[in-house]
């Protein structure tokens, strides 16, 4: 089946540093990739959107110079979360969509796990 | 707006019981649900899904019931087991995936 990977899964970071975030489809491009924030006890967040060669889409309220994200090839997409503050940790996890399906079938990743001290 | 929410925030059932978990939904954005398994510290897993024209789909050891008439869903785990503790979400599947609050699934051995 199709895997996800996301890298670190694990982090900790001191407050103002710049933190990245790699998500990675293994087995299948993805030409539209996917980056949700969850807090604890809680749902998903859709954080943005991420399109191979564009521009990322962001949501609501979510800041795009706070939250840099590239996708740069079919495989690889990156968050970097810029100088980050304790607010910011959370839980962090990407999906994929598979090139030519439909959006319904998004492959999650197991998630990055955030901490600012 | 669409939204999509969960009755119960935790449930606990005893090992080998029957599971029930609730989803209901206001505006969807489209007819096509999915329900999701979140294990502590992991991504979603998909548990199955279920479309418009359905009322009914069963997997394995679990069953998703629609009702449109009154925009609800649940997913139903037979023989309960330690494993499927974790917290389950339903979501709609629109132009983008719109995820409910969550549920949490204790099992009690």
């Amino acid at each position: 089946g199709a895997v996800v990977s996301q890298h670190p899964s694990r982090v900790i970071c001191k407050s103002g540093t710049s933190v990245k975030i790699e998500c990675r489809s293994l087995d299948f491009q993805a030409t539209t990739m996917f980056w949700y924030r969850q807090f604890p006890k809680k749902s998903l967040m859709l954080m943005a959107t991420s399109n191979e060669g564009s521009k990322a889409t962001y949501e609501q309220g979510v800041e795009k110079d706070k939250f840099l994200i590239n996708h740069a090839s079919l495989t690889l997409s990156t968050l970097t979360v810029t100088s980050a503050h304790p607010e910011d940790s959370s839980f962090y996890i990407c999906s994929a969509e598979e090139s030519g399906r439909s959006s319904y079938e998004q492959y999650f990743g197991p998630g990055t796990r955030l901490t600012v001290t | 707006g669409e939204s999509v929410g969960l009755h119960l925030p935790t449930l606990s059932v005893q090992e080998g019981d029957n599971s029930i978990i609730n989803c209901a939904y206001s505006n969807s954005a489209s007819d096509y649900f999915i329900w999701y398994k979140q294990e502590s510290g992991k991504g979603p897993q998909f548990i199955i899904d279920i479309r418009s024209n359905m009322d009914k789909r069963q997997g394995q050891r679990v069953t998703v019931l629609l009702n449109k008439t009154v925009k609800h869903l649940s997913l139903q785990i037979a023989a309960t087991q330690p494993g499927d503790s974790a917290v389950y979400f339903c979501a709609n599947a629109g132009n983008m995936l719109t995820f409910g609050g969550g549920t949490r699934l204790m099992v009690k051995p």
